[in-house]
């Protein structure tokens, strides 16, 4: 089945750059039915969506407005991984990250496979 | 962005009876060209991701029980655990798909 293995450090200082990568496993990266997603969960928002990479022929991204400046989202096919980073982090960044599987069969049905979370504290 | 309001925020439910928890989505997410609601549900317990339990507002993932269901369609959605199981217990999310950015109710902890 669908794995995916969430990797990178808990502890971030503020105005570092966070880095996170997950590591697919029984999918392919450039999968053409499916869209790779980063989601944060902490306590003062909830689950927030903060962008997707997916493959259609070509490479696409999309990302949310509110991090839009300070995102990548990058596909490795040589390792079949997505990684996300995020610049200039502020102790508002700390939060619980996911990345998770959305798949597509001529239309779009639920995230049906979520990394095990990586926390990442941005503390000095 | 289309915000998601779930109610109650908490819930507690005997063993055997119904759960109900409703979402309300700030505009519709109901997709026109295949008439299907981009609206998923996922359940969530301690220390776990979330898991998918429900897409397109009704349809079950593989391996949910029966006892899950969803209805509803536009903007305001149902998700009905119809007999609490003890395994239950958890935070329960609504989802929009429909649009970017893609965007959570802020979920509704139900207790025994």
């Amino acid at each position: 089945q669908v794995q995916l293995q969430q990797s990178g450090p808990g502890l971030v200082e503020p105005s570092r750059t966070l880095s996170l990568t997950c590591a697919i496993s029984g999918d392919s990266v450039s999968n053409d039915g499916v869209a790779w997603n980063w989601i944060r969960q902490s306590p003062s928002r909830g689950l927030e969506w903060l962008g997707r990479t997916y493959y259609r022929s070509e490479w696409y991204n999309d990302y949310a407005v509110s991090v839009e400046s300070r995102i990548t989202i990058n596909p490795d096919t040589s390792k079949n991984q997505v990684s996300l980073q995020m610049t200039s982090v502020t102790p508002e960044d700390t939060a619980i990250y996911y990345c998770t599987r959305h798949r597509y069969g001529n239309t779009w049905y639920g995230m049906d496979v979520w990394g095990q979370g990586t926390t990442v504290t941005v503390s000095s | 962005d289309i915000v998601m309001t779930q109610s109650p925020d908490s819930l507690a439910v005997s063993l055997g009876e119904r759960a109900t928890i409703n979402c309300k989505s700030s505009q519709s997410v109901l997709y026109g060209s295949n008439n299907k609601n981009y609206l998923a549900w996922y359940q969530q317990k301690p220390g776990q991701p979330p898991k998918l339990i429900l897409y397109w507002a009704s349809t079950r993932e593989s391996g949910v029980p029966d006892r899950f269901s969803g209805s509803g369609s536009g903007t305001d959605f149902t998700l009905t655990i119809s007999s609490l199981q003890a395994e239950d217990v958890a935070v329960y999310f609504c989802h929009q798909y429909y649009s970017i950015p893609q965007t959570f109710g802020q979920g509704t902890k139900v207790e025994i």
